[in-house]
């Protein structure tokens, strides 16, 4: 069973600049989440969806943050415009219904200079 | 919201002994209690996972207990290899609300030859 696919793997941009990530969930999980992992603590969640529909975005900074899963399946995460702060891994995950267990693709690295 | 503590932030034990680390959390209502392993460079995996209804759970080398009343959990790492060497997450899902997971702070294991 293939696992959560991200990409890309690493993007370094300047501040003020755009960027958006893409994530494509282990088949057949209804639900998908987006977390920011900062150096050395652990994944704050951002937003979470149900098929295509919002569950939980209460810590998504939504001035700049943000995310859609348009056909329940795959998902975007844009930031806009970017600042030094947002430098961190975005963490994909997914699982079959809320009440599972979550599991992580490999994340993709932002620095934002 | 649900808040997890989680200690010690960095663990180091000598090849073969025990490993222990523990986790509170605040929310009466959580119900699910998975524990996640992440090497460096990679997304956190799955690695074992306890619910409410059950007061402890093993997988080879690995246990995780669940106390309540107390609102904390361990896991256990038995015979450790340098193999276990990571950065390990614990985390706490509350029934309903959107069933969100939230993550401790993380320890970082170094299994010592």
């Amino acid at each position: 069973e293939a696992g959560v696919a991200q990409s890309p793997r690493y993007k370094i941009i300047e501040k003020r600049q755009s960027v958006a990530f893409w994530c494509n969930p282990i088949s057949g999980h209804a639900t998908l989440y987006w977390y920011q992992q900062i150096l050395g603590q652990g994944p704050k969640l951002l937003i979470q969806f149900q098929n295509n529909g919002v569950v939980d975005d209460s810590q998504l900074p939504k001035d700049r943050f943000s995310a859609e899963r348009l056909k329940g399946v795959d998902s975007t995460l844009k930031i806009q415009p970017a600042k030094l702060e947002d430098s961190a891994v975005y963490l994909c995950a997914s699982s079959l219904n809320g009440e599972s267990g979550a599991f992580f693709g490999q994340g993709t690295r932002l620095t934002v200079v | 919201g649900e808040n997890v503590e989680q200690h010690p932030s960095t663990l180091s034990v000598q090849e073969g002994d025990s490993a222990v680390i523990k986790c509170t959390y605040s929310d009466s209502a959580s119900n699910y209690f998975p524990w996640y392993k992440q090497e460096l460079g990679k997304g956190p995996q799955l690695i074992i996972d306890i619910r409410s209804n059950v007061g402890e759970k093993k997988d080879q080398r690995i246990a995780v207990t669940l106390n309540k009343t107390a609102k904390h959990f361990s896991l256990h790492i038995t015979e450790t290899q340098p193999e276990d060497s990571a950065v390990y997450f614990c985390a706490a899902r509350v029934t309903g609300g959107g069933n969100k997971l939230t993550f401790g702070t993380g320890t970082q294991l170094k299994v010592e030859l």
